[in-house]
């Protein structure tokens, strides 16, 4: 079956650095993203990693190692408003453009 | 390029209704597909199109449906509506010629059934 976990939960502080980790089991491992979602909004692509390593995009950075089914989204020099949902999501093969989300990581930038 | 839009943004029906909800991707994109949101359940895929065909489906009832006409745009309709269908819904559009693409949300219609 498919099952992706992440914490439901995170608080930094403004200025730190934070990670948010995501484990997945699914059945044909095709790709890997993660998502913002800030309150009443729509979910914003941050980052794809389908081989092993990390992607780096300024601010952020996404990590992946398929042989542990493990993810981590690195946020650096946090601002506030970073506070905000970070969804993982898995593409699995021959699944076309479906995409299985965890439930989400709820992030709580603090001064 | 404009984004991915969706109409209505919001919308109160009750039980027993049907809805139908629309979704306009951005421009060149060919696949759509459709989640629902809620609290409990988190993001769950409802089903995509491509090149006016499903291409993939998930586990939903058969009240759920959908279809994606010949400018990619694309319509999904709920029948006989349920307490339990209250949530946001979300398309999201992609090139969909490869399956490293990457999807981008349109800001969704918040379905409320009383």
């Amino acid at each position: 079956g498919q099952n992706i976990d992440q914490p439901t939960e995170m608080t930094a502080t403004e200025g730190a650095i934070v990670q948010i980790n995501c484990t997945y089991q699914t059945s044909g491992f095709n790709g890997l993203f993660w998502y913002q979602q800030h309150a009443g909004e729509a979910p914003t692509f941050l980052s794809y990693n389908v081989l092993d390593g990390l992607e780096e995009k300024g601010r952020f950075s996404s990590f992946l190692s398929r042989s542990k089914g493990y993810s981590y989204l690195l946020l650096k020099e946090l601002q506030m408003k970073d506070s905000a949902s970070y969804l993982c999501a898995v593409r699995e093969w021959d699944q076309g453009g479906k995409l299985i989300f965890g439930q989400g990581t709820e992030l709580s930038v603090k001064p | 390029k404009a984004g991915v839009t969706q109409t209505p943004r919001y919308l109160i029906k009750t039980r027993g209704q049907q809805v139908t909800l629309s979704c306009s991707p951005i421009s060149g994109h060919r696949s759509v597909s459709w989640y629902q949101q809620t609290p409990g359940q988190g993001l769950q895929f409802l089903f995509e199109y491509f090149s006016e065909t499903q291409r993939n489906k998930g586990n939903f009832p058969g009240r759920f449906s959908g279809r994606q006409f010949s400018n990619s745009r694309s319509e999904m309709n709920v029948s006989t509506l349920e307490l339990g269908d209250s949530a946001l819904y979300l398309c999201a559009s992609s090139l969909g010629g490869s399956s490293t693409d990457t999807q981008y949300f349109g800001p969704g219609t918040r379905l409320t059934v009383l």
